[in-house]
């Protein structure tokens, strides 16, 4: 079963844009991460958030988090071709293992 | 040079066969999993394992099998029971939080 949903599923801009993407999930978590997926690799780690915090910042990427709503939000500011890929969020439902659960993606392409 | 490494990166296989993928990982983890992906769609989960000789299924296990007689490999066979086992295959070990996958392997059955 899929934690997370991320929206778009695609997403086209223009370099130099700023593009945001969303993930919902069910359960509480305690933490939820984004992760990068250039066509045809593996995945990337980029960003952890916990369930205490509400923003994180690394580079030109920012991350919310609300748990009341159960969703969180990736920004990419000012964004280049080089972005262009799928991101995915991780979740880990409270309780037990670290079991991470990923949802579908959205599929960002950046022109330039 | 720590990492995770799939071989091989493209497998072909005749219906029937059993084929066996290979990760390996000299990052120290004790957890390694295995994903399959499918065109456009996110990462399912067919097996995990936390510690050596210790293997739990994931979400679609079946026609599946794995071992982990070494903390560093986790290697997957899928077995003629999958029926539709054409997909790219991923597998990641993990550290606390985070996971660190390999570069995957893309089986096709022909």
């Amino acid at each position: 079963s899929q934690q997370g949903e991320e929206d778009p599923q695609a997403l086209s801009i223009q370099e130099g844009e700023n593009a945001t993407m969303n993930c919902s999930y069910k359960t509480s978590i305690n933490n939820l991460q984004w992760y990068r997926q250039n066509s045809g690799r593996g995945l990337v780690h980029l960003i952890l958030i916990r369930s205490n915090e509400r923003e994180k910042h690394s580079g030109r990427l920012r991350v919310t988090l609300d748990t009341s709503k159960k969703s969180s939000s990736l920004l990419i500011t000012a964004s280049r071709a080089a972005d262009t890929a799928s991101y995915f969020c991780a979740t880990d439902a409270t309780g037990g293992s670290y079991i991470p659960t990923f949802g579908r993606g959205t599929s960002l392409i950046v022109h330039p | 040079d720590g990492g995770i490494t799939q071989s091989p990166k493209y497998l072909f296989r005749k219906e029937g066969q059993n084929v066996t993928l290979s990760c390996e990982q000299n990052l120290n983890h004790d957890a390694m999993y295995w994903y399959r992906q499918d065109p456009g769609q996110g990462l399912r989960l067919i097996y995990y394992s936390q510690i050596v000789n210790d293997f739990q299924k994931g979400d679609i296990a079946e026609g599946y099998s794995v071992s982990r007689e070494k903390k560093e490999s986790f290697p997957l066979t899928v077995t003629s029971a999958q029926k539709n086992p054409t997909a790219f295959y991923l597998c990641a070990s993990q550290n606390v939080d985070e996971q660190f996958f390999g570069p995957g392997t893309r089986l096709t059955v022909l």
